[in-house]
């Protein structure tokens, strides 16, 4: 079956400019998660969605970062007045309902530019 | 707080060698472990996880990794290498005393096998 799918797979932008990305989970997955995968760096925790519960935004570094899933699936994570430090992979993931114990899937990720 | 440390930025290893890539966590409640594994210009897979029971977990590809509770590490391991394990290997943690599901993902280890 389809895996986990982002779009766009790249994305540049100038300092400043907002920027949306799109994560699609697989069907069925009720547990969504955004990471952000820095050069040289782990991944970074920023939000995860599970069913209808109040998301986890323990991970976003601004009030610049927002993200919302709407419908219990497609998700959006926007960055506003992106800066520089912004620049990174964004990883997407989705797994089984949120037991703890589920592995998580990842889609391929958006790299983001920010100039 | 839960955290993870992978204190090898590179493994180096020859085909056909065992291998062995480090990693310890941290955690307040019990741990469950995962492995990833990113491959160039792809995103991460799911290789193995240890949840509860046999301290000795298999998973995909041939890999293995071992819990251990009172070294707090759960490193993984394989007897023999390919030139195609070559990739980025993460570890990651949930601690089952939050209420969340996010994973703490450690820094990466480059694993580098040599023909």
């Amino acid at each position: 079956g389809a895996g986990v799918s982002q779009s766009p797979s790249n994305k540049v932008t100038e300092k400043g400019k907002d920027v949306e990305l799109r994560c699609d989970p697989i069907s069925g997955h009720t547990a969504l998660y955004w990471y952000r995968q820095s050069l040289g760096q782990g991944l970074e925790f920023l939000i995860y969605f599970q069913g209808n519960s109040a998301p986890d935004k323990s991970g976003l570094p601004s009030d610049r970062f927002s993200a919302e899933r709407t419908g219990g699936s497609v998700s959006t994570l926007t960055i506003q007045r992106t800066q520089q430090e912004d620049s990174a992979v964004y990883l997407c993931a989705s797994s089984l309902a949120g037991r703890g114990f589920n592995e998580q899937f990842f889609g391929p990720g958006t790299r983001l530019t920010v100039l | 707080a839960q955290s993870v440390a992978q204190p090898e930025d590179q493994v180096n290893v020859a085909e056909g060698n065992p291998l062995t890539v480090k990693c310890t966590y941290s955690v307040s409640g019990n741990p469950y472990l995962f492995w990833y594994v990113q491959y160039p210009n792809r995103g991460l897979q799911f290789l193995l996880k240890y949840i509860t029971g046999d301290n000795l977990v298999k998973g995909s590809y041939g890999f293995e990794a071992e819990f251990n509770k009172s070294q707090t590490s759960f490193h993984l391991k394989k007897p023999s290498a390919l030139v195609s394990d070559s990739a980025l290997y993460f570890c990651a943690v949930r601690d089952d005393s939050y209420n969340t599901d996010k994973l703490i993902f450690g820094t990466g280890t480059r694993l580098q096998v040599f023909p």
